[in-house]
């Protein structure tokens, strides 16, 4: 079985540019999430979809950030513009729907985002 | 609201030695538990979880945890250490919805 794939893997921007990561959950999984983990700290929700709707977003700076599920599959996460306090590891993982919430729960292996 | 503490920011074991990682929860029901193992560069790797039932829970790589309720904890132990277990460790809660709430890990080094 595939894991959750995520791009790109790493990406060094200058503050106030924009950036956007992808994330393709595994198949069959309805429920896709977007951390951020500040290094030194654990990582925390910034959205939940379930299929293409939010279940989620409380934890979301909406000023700067955006996030889409298109069709109830892959994911985008935008930030624009970015700040120096933006610089984290962005993961993205899935879970079943079917099963309880936390069945299947798969970690993709994240995007390491610096701002200089 | 939920909440997870990790006490300990950073451990030195040696190679061979036990090893016992604390996690305190703040919850209001019986929670859904999880523990994570992330590695330098790489995504986040369940080692075991506790939804109900044996409160002393089995993983992987030799990993095991125990629910104990009255002390709202869910400690991680192994053993005897292996220097491939160096990384970061993380406890986690499970909220209503599916959201994780993690702690702040624990940062494992083992000496030869």
């Amino acid at each position: 079985e595939a894991g959750v794939a995520q791009s790109p893997r790493y990406k060094i921007i200058e503050k106030r540019q924009s950036v956007a990561f992808w994330c393709n959950p595994i198949s069959g999984h309805a429920t896709l999430y977007w951390y951020q983990q500040i290094l030194g700290q654990g990582p925390k929700l910034l959205i939940q979809f379930q299929n293409n709707g939010v279940v989620d977003d409380s934890q979301l700076p909406k000023d700067r950030f955006s996030a889409e599920r298109l069709k109830g599959v892959d994911s985008t996460l935008k930030i624009q513009p970015a700040k120096l306090e933006d610089s984290a590891v962005y993961l993205c993982a899935s879970s079943l729907l079917r099963g309880g919430p936390f069945y299947g729960y798969t970690f993709g292996s994240g995007t390491r985002l610096t701002v200089v | 609201a939920q909440s997870v503490t990790q006490p300990d920011i950073h451990i030195t074991v040696s190679e061979g030695a036990s090893l016992e990682l604390r996690c305190n929860y703040s919850y209001g029901a019986t929670p859904y538990l999880f523990w994570y193992v992330q590695s330098p560069g790489q995504g986040l790797q369940l080692l075991l979880k506790y939804f109900s039932g044996d409160t002393l829970v089995q993983g992987i790589k030799g990993f095991e945890a125990e629910f104990k309720r009255s002390q709202s904890s869910f400690n991680l132990r192994k053993p005897s250490v292996h220097w491939s277990d160096a990384a970061e460790y993380f406890c986690a809660v499970g909220a209503p919805g599916g959201k994780l709430i993690f702690g702040q890990g624990t940062e494992l080094s083992v000496k030869p």
